[in-house]
C-alpha cells in the first residue's frame, strides 16, 4: 500500500458529457476527502466520508456532482453534464480515524486533472 | 467561519539562504491544528510540518521550522539552507479536532516559492 491512488491522471471531455473519477485511499484510513483545486489557488473542500457514510458536502458540490464510497474503501466522484467551469484538479485525500488522524493531517493523491472543452 | 490567509503570492530565495513564508488564520476555537503542505510542480501535495495549538513549543522538522504565535493567530514557515528541490507551492492549512468547528482542512491560497541557483 504505497499511498492514495487516483485514476485517471488526466481527463479531457466535451461539455455536457459525464465523467467519473476514482480514488483508492490508504487501506487503514477510514476517512476520505475530495477537494477541487483551480490554477494558482488552494484546494477547496467538496465532501468527505467516514467509512461508507458521506458526512459533509460543500455548497460547491452542486446537484451535478455525486460522490460515493460504497464499501468504505475506494470512492468515486461523478460529474454529470460537465461545464467549462468544472475544469480543475480534483484531489482525493485520506486520513486515520478520529484522534490520531486529527493531528496528522491528510495523505493526498496525485489528483485528476479535468479539462472540459 | 475559519479562514486562512497567505499574503505572499510569490517569493524567491537564493540557494542556501533562509526564507520565511507568512500565514494568518481566523478562528474562535481554542484547540486546533495547523499545517504546512508543499506541492511541487505537477506533483502531489505532501505534509511539511504540523503544529498543535495547545503546544507552545514551535515545531521543527530538519530545515523547516515554524513560528507559531497563537494570540496573533500567525503561523509562519521558515526554510533554512534553501535547496532547489524546495521550489514548490506552499499551502498553510487549518483544522479543528473531529467534532469541532470544522472537520476538514481549510487551505490558504498558497505561496509560490522559487529557489534560485
Amino acid at each position: 500500500d504505497t499511498g492514495v491512488s487516483q485514476d485517471p491522471r488526466h481527463k479531457i471531455t466535451k461539455r455536457g458529457q459525464n465523467v467519473t473519477f476514482r480514488c483508492d485511499p490508504i487501506s487503514e484510513h477510514n476517512r476520505l476527502y475530495w477537494y477541487r483545486q483551480t490554477l494558482g489557488q488552494g484546494p477547496e473542500f467538496l465532501t468527505y466520508f467516514q467509512n461508507e457514510a458521506q458526512l459533509e458536502k460543500s455548497r460547491l458540490l452542486s446537484d451535478r456532482f455525486s460522490a460515493e464510497r460504497p464499501k468504505g474503501s475506494f470512492s468515486t466522484l461523478e460529474i454529470q453534464r460537465t461545464e467549462q467551469g468544472d475544469s480543475a484538479m480534483y484531489l482525493c485525500a485520506s486520513s486515520l480515524p478520529t484522534g490520531t488522524g486529527d493531528s496528522y493531517g491528510y495523505t493526498f493523491g496525485s489528483g485528476t486533472r479535468l479539462t472540459v472543452v | 467561519a475559519q479562514t486562512v490567509t497567505q499574503s505572499q503570492p510569490e517569493m524567491s530565495v537564493q540557494e542556501a539562504e533562509t526564507v520565511t513564508l507568512s500565514c494568518t488564520y481566523d478562528t474562535s476555537e481554542s484547540n486546533y491544528y495547523l499545517f504546512w503542505y508543499k506541492q511541487p510542480p505537477s506533483r502531489q501535495m505532501i505534509l511539511v510540518i504540523r503544529q498543535e495549538a495547545y503546544k507552545q513549543q514551535n515545531a521543527t522538522e530538519n530545515r523547516f521550522s515554524v513560528n507559531f504565535q497563537k494570540a496573533a493567530k500567525s503561523f509562519s514557515l521558515k526554510i533554512s539552507d534553501s535547496q532547489l528541490g524546495d521550489t514548490a507551492m506552499y499551502f498553510c492549512a487549518f483544522k479543528t479536532p473531529y467534532g469541532g468547528a470544522t472537520n476538514k482542512l481549510i487551505f490558504g491560497t498558497g505561496t509560490l516559492l522559487a529557489v534560485q541557483p
